[in-house]
């Protein structure tokens, strides 16, 4: 069963503006992490963020995690076209090395 | 370094038919995991291998599906007999040891479709 579900499902943006996506997840974690796939490729790690941060920066992007509401976001400025690909987070289970997904954002960005 | 390898990758196979898909993980890392992507469920666990010993088969959706991960190099992911609903995506993805066990590197995946 998915742990994280990411909000919206799809969002449409244009080149140069900001995109923001969101997560909430429903037990206590250890860490999430936001991936991100092109059509047709498989995952790719894009950040990871602990439990005991609140919020991490890498390039244009920017991630915050609130675990008294079990949540997070990831926000992408200066979004480009090369960015277009779904976003799903993903939480740790219990202190293993395994992750439940979330059903993604789908993410367009027009030129 | 190459990534993780997954072949085929694309599967064409009739119903009844036994199918198997393989997986070379990054040298140096102890866990490998199986997934399954569908747009009606998503992306779903199957089953992960840890130093190649299987940990957590609770997501193998039947005993149509078995995995096996005889070295540290190799792992395969077997359905037989296939069904049209065994249809999807499956990925394969491996992780170091570790403080940054939970990043995991997945392959291109195994485009599946059976008829």
């Amino acid at each position: 069963s998915q742990q994280g579900e990411e909000d919206p499902q799809a969002l449409s943006i244009q080149e140069g503006e900001n995109a923001t996506m969101n997560c909430s997840y429903k037990t206590s974690i250890n860490n999430l992490q936001w991936y991100r796939q092109n059509s047709g490729r498989g995952l790719v790690h894009l950040i990871l963020i602990r439990s005991n941060e609140r919020e991490k920066h890498s390039g244009r992007l920017r991630v915050t995690l609130d675990t008294s509401k079990k949540s997070s976001s990831l926000l992408i400025t200066a979004s480009r076209a090369a960015d277009t690909a779904s976003y799903f987070c993903a939480t740790d289970v219990d202190g293993s090395e395994k992750l439940v997904f979330g059903k993604g954002t789908k993410l367009t960005v027009n030129p | 370094d190459a990534g993780v390898i997954q072949s085929p990758r694309h599967e064409v196979t009739e119903m009844g038919q036994e199918v198997t898909l393989r997986c070379k993980p990054i040298s140096g890392h102890n866990s490998l995991f199986w997934y399954r992507q569908t747009m009606m469920r998503g992306l779903e666990l199957l089953i992960y291998f840890n130093n190649n010993v299987p940990i957590d088969d609770s997501g193998m959706p039947e005993d149509r599906f078995s995995a096996k991960m005889p070295n540290a190099s190799f792992s395969t992911l077997k359905i037989q007999p296939s069904e049209p609903r065994d249809s999807a995506v499956y990925f394969c993805a491996s992780s170091l040891p570790g403080p940054n066990k939970n990043i995991q590197y997945f392959g291109a995946g195994t485009r599946l479709s059976v008829l």
